[in-house]
């Protein structure tokens, strides 16, 4: 079965400094991997993605992420956090390659904080 | 984009509910999530050309439908009060690599 296990339900950090949100899958096949990110009353927007070939990924708002098959493990960096940061994050996984399904497991998320 | 409706909604115990989505033009597939507080989304089921494609671990009483002019909804009968969750939908369409799925802002239930 899929899972994503998100360490830390609660990130703060000060604005300038480094954002780095862990994330842990578990899948029986090569997965798909997201980050998703969800601000106060809104649904959820892609911040970036993994599919298939350069294991260092980079998003939106400068976010990156980096597949690490050995650990499964899927972290999402920003270098420098912004006040505009702040907002919940989720780390999902697919496994369905090649179907139509594309369900998404998502893990219980992290919440950051960016302190001015 | 994907739009739902309505934003905010209170039922109570018992009662039947329908929450819609518009899927974005020319995607073929909808999913549904509950997302309860604290938590991450939940996959409920998975709408492709108008046919159930998959369902998660939500019994019966939770069922959709999907049109073809790009709308859908989800309903749930007999109302529990742990069904008070966001819930949103996200729209795709079949590509030969992955879904992307798009989602809308969400509906809030609330069940009394």
């Amino acid at each position: 079965a899929q899972s994503v296990t998100q360490l830390g339900s609660h990130v703060s950090v000060s604005e300038g400094a480094l954002v780095l949100l862990r994330c842990n899958y578990s899948s029986s096949v090569p997965p798909y991997l997201f980050w998703y990110v969800q601000y106060p009353n809104q649904g959820l927007q892609l911040l970036l993605k993994y599919t298939t070939g350069a294991t260092l990924v980079k998003g939106i708002n400068g976010f990156e992420a980096e597949f690490k098959k050995s650990e499964t493990s899927f972290h999402l960096t920003k270098p420098s956090a912004h006040m505009s940061d702040a907002a919940e994050y989720f780390c999902a996984v697919s496994d369905d390659r090649g179907s139509t399904l594309g369900r998404l497991y998502f893990g219980r998320g992290t919440q950051l904080t960016v302190w001015p | 984009g994907v739009t739902q409706s309505p934003t905010h909604l209170i039922k109570t115990r018992g009662q039947q509910v329908t929450l819609r989505c518009s899927s974005q033009s020319g995607h073929n597939t909808v999913s549904w999530y509950q997302q309860a507080l604290g938590q991450g989304p939940q996959f409920i089921f998975q709408y492709y050309r108008e046919e159930e494609n998959g369902r998660g671990n939500f019994p019966p009483r939770f069922s959709g439908l999907q049109f073809p002019n790009d709308s859908s909804e989800l309903n749930v009968n007999a109302l529990e009060l742990d069904d008070s969750a966001l819930y949103l939908c996200a729209s795709s369409v079949d590509s030969q690599l992955y879904n992307e799925q798009f989602f809308g802002p969400g509906t809030r239930l609330t069940v009394l």
